[in-house]
């Protein structure tokens, strides 16, 4: 039972671009949060999402980010024009049931760097 | 901001020697969980404490909670080198919110 999957482990910008971050949760989990964390810091929440439905995004900048974990396939955390300030470690968990209650299982990550 | 905050920031003993980390929230929260990140790893799930819970043990882990103070501790006991990691505790609102975490090297 593999655990949650993101992918790419490492991804390179330039400025303007857009990165796209992919994560597969634990089979049979299908909540899923997205957390930035930068360099000796702890995690910031941004998104919570079910299944087609996005539950809490307060943590989400309002422009050029956005998530969806559709009905088929992984979660995609999307980053449009990205910008230097974007580079940082993006992690995603996911449970199979209200995660605050039980814990979360966490991917290992996507460092994207901007240049 | 609800973020949690450890104390100390960075901790290095030696290994056999016992690491206390302590947390502070600010909201009222319905558990506490603390987590392990290895360099350059995700995050791994240790131990939830909840609300209505003073004191759990996990193998070489203790935590403790005081909700009248909101803080919570985290003791590993007879520490090896492999404990060397990022521990974070996280205070489960709606979400988990996370503090920035107690950098520990344990010295073999």
């Amino acid at each position: 039972n593999a655990g949650v999957m993101q992918n790419p482990r490492h991804l390179v910008r330039r400025r303007g671009q857009e990165a796209r971050l992919r994560c597969s949760p634990m089979k049979g989990h299908s909540h899923v949060y997205w957390y930035r964390q930068l360099p000796e810091e702890g995690l910031k929440f941004m998104v919570y999402l079910q299944k087609e439905n996005i539950i809490d995004e307060s943590g989400m900048p309002k422009e050029r980010f956005s998530a969806e974990f559709p009905k088929e396939g992984p979660s995609i955390l999307r980053i449009q024009q990205v910008v230097r300030g974007d580079s940082a470690a993006y992690f995603c968990a996911s449970s199979p049931l209200k995660g605050v209650d039980y814990g979360y299982t966490f991917g290992s990550g996507t460092r994207l760097t901007v240049v | 901001s609800q973020q949690g905050e450890e104390d100390p920031q960075a901790l290095s003993i030696q290994e056999g020697e016992n690491a206390t980390m302590n947390c502070s929230y600010k909201t009222s929260i319905n558990n506490l969980q603390w987590y392990r990140q290895n360099s350059g790893r995700g995050l791994v799930h240790l131990i939830l404490i909840r609300s209505n819970e003073r004191e759990k043990h996990s193998g070489r882990l203790r935590v403790t909670l005081d909700t009248s103070k909101k803080s919570s501790s985290l003791l590993i006991t007879a520490s090896r080198a492999a404990d060397t990691a990022s521990y974070f505790c996280a205070n489960a609102g709606n979400m988990l919110t996370f503090g920035g975490g107690t950098r520990l090297m344990v010295k073999p």
